[in-house]
């Protein structure tokens, strides 16, 4: 059965850093481009980075380029992402997804972090 | 970056009415779609991939057609678990974007 499990969501000062893992199992984890996607408050659903299985290739979306970092430990299964000079605009559940190679859709997702960013 | 526009933002309707959601590409993205079911409080749940596959366990009586820039996800007869907000995604090579959602209400 394949498990994502987030963990490290905190309440930060804006300006601070954060890093979010994704503990994952039931699959070879090597094998999968995995992404964050963030939801803040009572909004959508927005993409925020992927990364390559191998952890070769990575993608940002714009609103989080040059402050957030994607990463991966496959000796580990797990998946990371590094937070820094964060703004109140990050304040967000953070779900880590498992991409399907064929689709690249999202079939599993994690239950999710939650991230506040507040003075 | 690949601009989505869903419409409609909210959508009322009865049990057992056939409802149909659009989701717009600023450019054309194939058939690189999939639509997703979230309700509150709960992970997404990815119902179409690739624009009009079925996800497994998902009920037939959903679907989705579409392809370059237009995209549809039909409900042929709402059920009462059906209420829930829905997203469709794009892919393409170095990014992923979300419509902005659907919300699904009973009327």
């Amino acid at each position: 059965e394949v498990q994502l499990l987030e963990s490290g969501g905190d309440l930060v000062q804006p300006g601070g850093s954060l890093r979010l893992s994704c503990a994952a199992s039931g699959f070879t984890f090597s094998s999968y481009a995995m992404s964050w996607v963030r939801q803040a408050p009572g909004k959508g659903l927005e993409w925020v980075s992927g990364i390559s299985g191998s952890g070769a290739t990575t993608y940002y979306a714009d609103s989080v380029r040059g402050r957030f970092t994607i990463s991966r430990d496959n000796s580990k299964n797990t998946l990371y992402l590094q937070m820094n000079s964060l703004r109140a605009e990050d304040t967000a559940v953070y779900f880590c997804t498992k991409e399907s190679p064929y689709s690249h859709s999202c079939a599993y997702w994690g239950q999710g972090t939650l991230v506040t960013v507040s003075s | 970056d690949i601009q989505m526009t869903q419409s409609p933002s909210t959508l009322s309707a009865f049990v057992g009415d056939r409802v149909t959601i659009t989701c717009r590409a600023s450019q054309s993205i194939s058939n690189w779609l999939a639509w997703y079911q979230q309700k509150p409080g709960k992970a997404p749940k990815l119902l179409i991939y690739k624009a009009s596959s079925l996800e497994s366990g998902v009920p037939s009586r959903f679907s989705g057609s579409g392809s370059g820039t237009e995209f549809t996800l039909t409900i042929s007869s709402l059920q009462p678990d059906d209420f829930a907000t829905y997203y469709c995604q794009q892919y393409n090579s170095y990014s992923r974007t979300f419509g902005q959602g659907t919300k699904l209400e009973i009327k």
